[in-house]
């Protein structure tokens, strides 16, 4: 069965430093999101991508976070530089295409620890 | 915009009881609802949906939620729980673009 891809599963790194997550949706699928999802709560969006363009960033804090699906494929999520608050699970998701109708495939998220 | 509120934030339950998980949506539009599920350190399952039709609906591993039009609900609901289904539960709401999360209940099964 097709999955979600993401990697590394887990980060530790300290404040101020440079943080990269990947995801690699299921074959086929054009939408594309990563969700925050804060210990204890349900997950947020943070970026929507319909192929390689963004359709919602709108909670996304662009002053140190950015994000690229340069080949409408495969996706980086960046944060540059962490901060403590930013400790949280990170999940990528795809669907066939973007609409709220289509199931969402979730990967397994990256653990993110800011000390 | 739509916002949903899940109205407990854990439920504990013996082992083969039943259960349900409460579920309230708003939405000024036609919603379409969902139930996902999270195991400890893993990404988020679908467990059912309502898109139109039928409102009650059936999904996996035994359980099935009835949306409520008049009372904005969507309750999960298992006549049985198994130690297995100790997890974190989430329903979502859609009104066609994006879907917004509820915080979530736990569900703790008791021996």
């Amino acid at each position: 069965e097709a999955e979600v891809a993401q990697s590394p599963r887990y980060k530790i790194t300290e404040k101020s430093q440079a943080v990269a997550f990947w995801c690699d949706p299921i074959s086929g699928h054009a939408t594309l999101y990563w969700y925050r999802q804060i210990l204890g709560q349900g997950p947020e969006l943070l970026v929507q991508f319909q192929d390689e363009s963004v359709v919602d960033d709108s909670q996304l804090p662009k002053d140190r976070f950015s994000a690229e699906r340069l080949k409408g494929v495969d996706s980086t999520l960046k944060i540059q530089p962490a901060e403590l608050g930013d400790s949280a699970m990170y999940l990528c998701a795809s669907s066939l295409t973007t609409g709220g109708s289509y199931e969402q495939y979730f990967g397994p998220g990256t653990r993110l620890t800011v000390t | 915009a739509q916002s949903v509120t899940q109205l407990d934030s854990q439920v504990p339950v013996f082992e083969e009881a039943p259960v349900e998980l409460r579920c309230n949506y708003s939405s000024s539009v036609s919603v379409y609802l969902f139930w996902y599920v999270q195991y400890p350190n893993q990404g988020l399952q679908l467990l059912l949906k309502y898109l139109s039709g039928s409102t009650l609906v059936k999904g996996i591993n035994g359980f099935e939620a009835e949306f409520n039009k008049s009372q904005t609900s969507f309750h999960l609901r298992k006549p049985s729980v198994h130690i297995s289904d100790t997890a974190e539960y989430f329903c979502a709401v859609s009104g066609g673009d994006k879907i917004i999360f509820g915080k979530g209940t736990r569900l703790h099964i008791l021996p």
